[in-house]
């Protein structure tokens, strides 16, 4: 059974333009999540998707914004981008939705966005 | 909102010894999971867990939930084992704010 697969894996960016990351997750996995990791915050919950629905979504600026697709495929997208938003963007996939006692997380490699 | 404390921060052993990692949380939860994160940034589920004791090889993973508190313990360390050992918890309710995590455990096993 194929993992969970982000892309792009690493990706330089300039001050004031966007992004879009991809997440493909296992298959028969109807639950997205996103995080993002930075060194001095560690890892922060950004949004989580089930069956195309946002069920959950952390503490961060609009410019944050996600979807996910009828296949669960999902995809995150920060616009505007700051310095502050280079970290790594990891997502994982779930059979079951957060808050669930079967939820386990299997978690991608993550994208590693640089922002100069 | 969940506070999520973990100690030690951070943890130097000897190949061999007996590992225990911390974990306390603030308020009641659905579900904890013990996450292990290697140099490089991959993160591997270890445990998800809401009651009692679970094992895996030379892992142990209990939770206590009338404490809010669980651990990990590792039997046998081996250099392999380390990383950064990562604490989340799902809020009970419906977890309207996702998972929140610990800051981690380094763990280093010195042959």
């Amino acid at each position: 059974k194929a993992g969970v697969t982000q892309t792009p894996r690493y990706l330089i960016k300039t001050r004031g333009q966007q992004v879009t990351l991809s997440c493909s997750p296992i298959s028969g996995h109807r639950s997205v999540s996103w995080y993002q990791q930075t060194p001095g915050q560690g890892l922060q919950f950004l949004f989580e998707y089930f069956s195309e629905t946002q069920r959950n979504k952390g503490n961060f600026p609009g410019r944050f914004s996600g979807r996910q697709f009828s296949n669960s495929r999902s995809e995150m997208n920060v616009s505007t981008l700051e310095l502050g938003d280079s970290a790594l963007y990891l997502c994982a996939s779930s059979p079951r939705a957060s808050g669930s006692r079967t939820g386990e997380l299997f978690f991608g490699e993550g994208s590693r966005l640089t922002v100069l | 909102k969940n506070e999520v404390e973990q100690s030690p921060q951070n943890l130097t052993a000897q190949e061999g010894e007996f590992i225990t990692i911390n974990c306390s949380y603030s308020v009641g939860i659905s579900a904890l999971h013990w996450l292990q994160q290697h140099p490089g940034g991959g993160i591997v589920s270890l445990f998800m867990l809401s009651s009692g004791k679970k094992k895996h090889g030379r892992l142990i993973a209990t939770i206590n939930i009338q404490e809010k508190h669980s651990s990990l313990h590792i039997t046998a360390s081996h250099p392999r084992d380390s990383a950064v050992y990562i604490c989340a918890v799902s809020s009970s309710g419906g977890g309207a704010d996702g998972l929140t995590f610990g800051k981690g455990t380094h763990l280093i096993i010195q042959p």
